[in-house]
């Protein structure tokens, strides 16, 4: 069965500090992978996807993700935290063979200090 | 940037009444999602719908829920008689080209059963 996993559930970093959250997946077939951000009482914002192509993909707000296919991850980084990006990240993959789902992983709360 | 719109924010039913979540995809989207959110868990698929009818649900799409898309813009999700365990942000997504693109998501509709 399909599956995303997020290890990390809280994760607090100090502003200006440079940020890795991890996503690992579980798939029989060859994943789409997207990174969506959700501030508290918002909707879920589309921070960057992969499809195929170069592995490290650029995204919103100067996040970046890279997609190991041996590792099966697609990690999130951003160089330098602000207090603004303090928001829970929810790490998703589908795949044209199991239909128009997509599979999230549970989130990282990033909680940023100053 | 087109937005998926969804109404209301917040609906407060008692257990056993029905419920409509609204929602209005963005206008040249051809498939619609909804997902769920309890407070705590991990975002999970519910439905799409494509071309009027169903494509794909999960096993929490039993039959208090259906979808419909009543006219050109609206998508609802039906809830014919609400439990307790109903309670969780609801969004709705659409993307233009199914799980071969990336969704874009309301900002939710928190549901609450008394």
């Amino acid at each position: 069965a399909q599956s995303v996993t997020q290890p990390d559930i809280h994760i607090t970093v100090s502003e200006g500090a440079s940020l890795e959250l991890r996503c690992n997946y579980s798939y029989g077939a060859t994943p789409y992978l997207f990174w969506y951000v959700q501030s508290p009482g918002q909707g879920l914002q589309l921070l960057l996807k992969y499809f195929s192509g170069d592995t490290l993909v650029q995204g919103i707000k100067g996040f970046e993700a890279e997609f190991k296919r041996s590792q099966s991850s697609f990690n999130l980084r951003k160089p330098s935290v602000h207090w603004s990006d303090a928001a829970e990240y929810f790490c998703a993959v589908g795949a044209a063979e199991y239909g128009n789902k997509l599979v999230f992983g549970a989130g990282t709360i990033l909680r940023v200090k100053s | 940037e087109p937005e998926v719109t969804q109404t209301p924010s917040h609906q407060v039913t008692q257990m056993g009444q029905e419920v409509i979540l609204r929602c209005v995809p963005i206008s040249n989207h051809l498939y619609f999602y909804w997902y769920r959110q309890i407070l705590g868990q991990k975002v999970e698929f519910l439905v799409s719908f494509y071309n009027n009818e169903i494509s794909e649900k999960s096993e929490i799409f039993d039959d208090q829920f259906s979808v419909e898309r009543p006219d050109g813009s609206n998508f609802t999700l039906k809830i014919r008689s609400t439990k307790l365990e109903d309670s969780a942000m609801y969004f709705c997504a659409s993307s233009d080209q199914g799980s071969n693109s990336p969704l874009h998501f309301g900002n939710g509709t928190r549901l609450t059963v008394t």
